[in-house]
């Protein structure tokens, strides 16, 4: 199974600020990383696919990239509704795996 | 637009059997595969599994066989999780989760959650 690991488990930023978040996979996953956002008490929301591509309505502040093992994901300037939860997750081998998450708060 | 809609939260007692529905719009139901992630509280993501919309045919992560079963009625769109013995680890949020499919595979849009408590 591939393990993916982010970092840093929690990261404190004030608003306007650039944010970026790591996930490192265990083993390559070519470019098959997704990135979810998580607010409290929401269902998870597909920011990127495919390590880089955004998804319908996402903002163009927020981008990912990286390939094989290593990923960004990074806000260039941070809005108050963007303070949540972050999860990168990958598939192989017919199964998936979730990051456990980057938790960003504001400072 | 492409909606999935679940079920309401659930209180059971330990030992008793829950079943948690999704229900797809939007969308040609049996065009995409669908998933189950569990999410205990105050952590994060684990992937349950996935239904073949096409066949019905369920594939259980690692930790999950056994007491959890994925089902369809494609009829209404609906797919559905049961959970039989439940034990008090149960209590979490349910979500279904569509998978979409093109370089790699994602999950888009998701459900809204159920909550599964599981009590004396």
């Amino acid at each position: 199974e591939i393990v993916l690991t982010q970092s840093p488990a929690t990261l404190s930023l004030s608003p306007g600020e650039r944010a970026t978040l790591s996930c490192r996979a265990s083993q390559s996953v070519s470019s098959y990383l997704a990135w979810y956002q998580q607010k409290p008490g929401q269902a998870p929301r597909l920011l990127i696919y495919d390590a880089s591509n955004r998804a319908t309505g996402i903002p163009a502040r927020f981008s990912g990239s990286g390939s094989g093992t290593d990923f960004t994901l990074t806000i260039s300037s941070l809005e108050p509704e963007d303070f949540a939860v972050y999860y990168c997750q990958q598939r192989s081998n017919w199964s998936y795996t979730f990051g456990q998450g980057t938790k960003l708060e504001i400072k | 637009q492409v909606q999935l809609v679940q079920s309401g939260s659930e209180l059971k007692k330990p030992g008793a059997s829950v079943k948690v529905s999704c229900k797809a719009s939007g969308y040609s139901f049996t065009s995409n595969a669908m998933n189950w992630v569990r999410q205990a509280p105050g952590q994060g993501l684990e992937w349950m599994g996935w239904i073949n919309t096409n066949t019905g045919n369920p594939t259980y992560a690692q930790g999950f066989t056994g007491r959890f079963v994925f089902s369809l009625d494609t009829s209404v769109s609906t797919a559905y999780l049961q959970i039989s013995s439940l034990k008090a680890e149960d209590t979490a949020v349910y979500y279904c989760a569509r998978a979409v499919v093109g370089n790699g595979r994602w999950f888009d849009p998701w459900g809204q959650g159920t909550l599964v408590t599981v009590s004396s």
